[in-house]
């Protein structure tokens, strides 16, 4: 069966420093990949998918980025935070397009200070 | 993107059924309806989704309306697990854009 990890789970950084959250897909190939970012007390915000090792879209200008070196591996970093960057962070992969269905991670837990 | 109208909240009591509405008259015709839910501090959860007709599966019924410009997520027997945010997300593709939902509460 197909799990998906994320950490850590809970993090807190100081605006300014840099950031490095990670999730993994086990147990399915060529998985497509999302960060969302859910404010507080908002929806969740869609900031990037991908659907293959080194093609990201970004769907909102920010400063974070993502990377995804490996088929099951994306990565969200920021070189400096800010503090509106705080929110709940989740990972996601479906297996393919229209109709199917996407499986979310636990979610990361961000507190700029 | 289809963009959807949902009441904020609703309320139900437990081992009632719960009728959660959603808008979507800019909804394209490729566009499957996609329903998630989002229980606190958790990741959202799928619960079902359609294209034209209407679906059933273990934790709901989903019925779209002919013209498709809205559909209903019906819940047979609300239980106090089923208290969450529910996200109603037309889409063709990869990307679901969540909006805020409906916070379904269920009264013991």
């Amino acid at each position: 069966s197909q799990t998906i990890h994320q950490w850590p789970a809970t993090l807190v950084q100081p605006v300014g420093s840099p950031l490095s959250l990670e999730c993994t897909v086990e147990g399915t190939s060529n998985p497509n990949l999302y960060w969302y970012r859910q404010a507080a007390g908002r929806g969740l915000q869609l900031l990037f998918y991908s659907v293959g090792i080194g093609q990201i879209s970004s769907e909102v200008p920010q400063n974070l980025s993502a990377s995804r070196p490996q088929d099951r591996q994306f990565i969200l970093s920021s070189k400096k935070l800010l503090l509106s960057d705080s929110g709940f962070y989740l990972c996601a992969w479906s297996q393919g397009l229209a109709g199917y269905e996407q499986y979310f991670g636990p979610g990361t837990r961000l507190t700029v200070t | 993107d289809a963009k959807t109208t949902q009441p904020n909240s609703m309320e139900s009591n437990e081992e009632e059924p719960v009728h959660l509405p959603c808008n979507h008259s800019t909804i394209s015709g490729t566009d499957y309806i996609h329903w998630y839910r989002q229980l606190p501090s958790q990741g959202p959860e799928y619960v079902i989704h359609g294209l034209t007709s209407n679906v059933n599966n273990r934790m709901a019924s989903l019925a779209i309306a002919e013209d498709r410009k809205s559909s209903t997520l019906i819940l047979h027997r609300a239980t106090l697990r089923d208290a969450a945010v529910y996200y109603c997300i037309p889409g063709d593709g990869n990307q679901f854009y969540f909006g805020t939902g409906t916070s379904l509460t269920v009264i013991p």
